[in-house]
């Protein structure tokens, strides 16, 4: 079983939609990081969160230590929006964990 | 400015070859990462590392070596390269410390072993 688990795999919707992604996780961390990979390959850090909540434009991302679990929110998605969305987990140091991540379309 | 380079970005090359990816930031970051992301778009980190020390080794075949020559490059030499060993390869930094960790991304390499 994966350290990091991610849900929905796969996700569609229109254009306008609010979208959340979720991830779990069965280790101790020290932070959680949520990641963008776009069609062409390349890899965007969007937030890091060790607690609490953090907004950046249309993105939200929300952590719940006790829970174990992040969300990462998307308001009023657009068709730019449509990537891979990777959770990370830090554990002690430098060790990460990766979620499968979710593919995310979103039709205009 | 790129902050974070690699070269090549695309690699073919035959089984039983050796073969080096290149990376370099210039971030002034003081640490960096070595991932692979296979066919199903799994990532993994394979290496990490501080100040030009290796923080994290995860099991991967010795045939991978990181080398760091200074803060701002890490090199990845595969030798004897196998079929299994084609995918993309991601280099990052970061700047370590218990606060902020934000990672910045290479562009990636693409691997493909015939």
């Amino acid at each position: 079983k994966n350290e990091v688990e991610q849900s929905p795999q796969n996700l569609t919707a229109q254009e306008g939609e609010f979208i959340t992604i979720n991830c779990s996780y069965s280790v101790g961390i020290s932070a959680l990081h949520w990641l963008q990979q776009h069609p062409g390959g390349g890899i965007v850090s969007l937030f890091m969160l060790s607690s609490g909540k953090k907004k950046h434009g249309r993105l939200i991302a929300t952590i719940n230590i006790q829970e174990k679990h992040s969300s990462l929110h998307i308001t009023a998605s657009h068709p730019r929006d449509s990537a891979v969305y990777i959770c990370a987990v830090r554990k002690d140091g430098n060790q990460f964990y990766f979620g499968t991540g979710t593919s995310l379309t979103v039709i205009p | 400015d790129t902050a974070v380079s690699q070269t090549p970005k695309y690699l073919v090359t035959q089984m039983g070859n050796d073969k080096s990816i290149k990376c370099e930031q210039n971030l002034g970051h003081d640490t960096m990462y070595w991932y692979k992301q296979d066919s199903k778009k799994f990532l993994k980190i394979m290496f990490s590392y501080n100040n030009k020390e290796l923080i994290i080794n995860e099991t991967v075949p010795n045939r991978f070596s990181p080398k760091s020559p200074d803060k701002a490059h890490l090199n990845l030499h595969i030798n004897s390269l196998e079929l299994g060993d084609s995918a993309v390869y991601f280099c990052a930094s970061s700047h370590y410390f218990s606060g902020e960790n934000i990672q910045y991304f290479g562009a990636g390499t693409r691997l493909s072993v015939l």
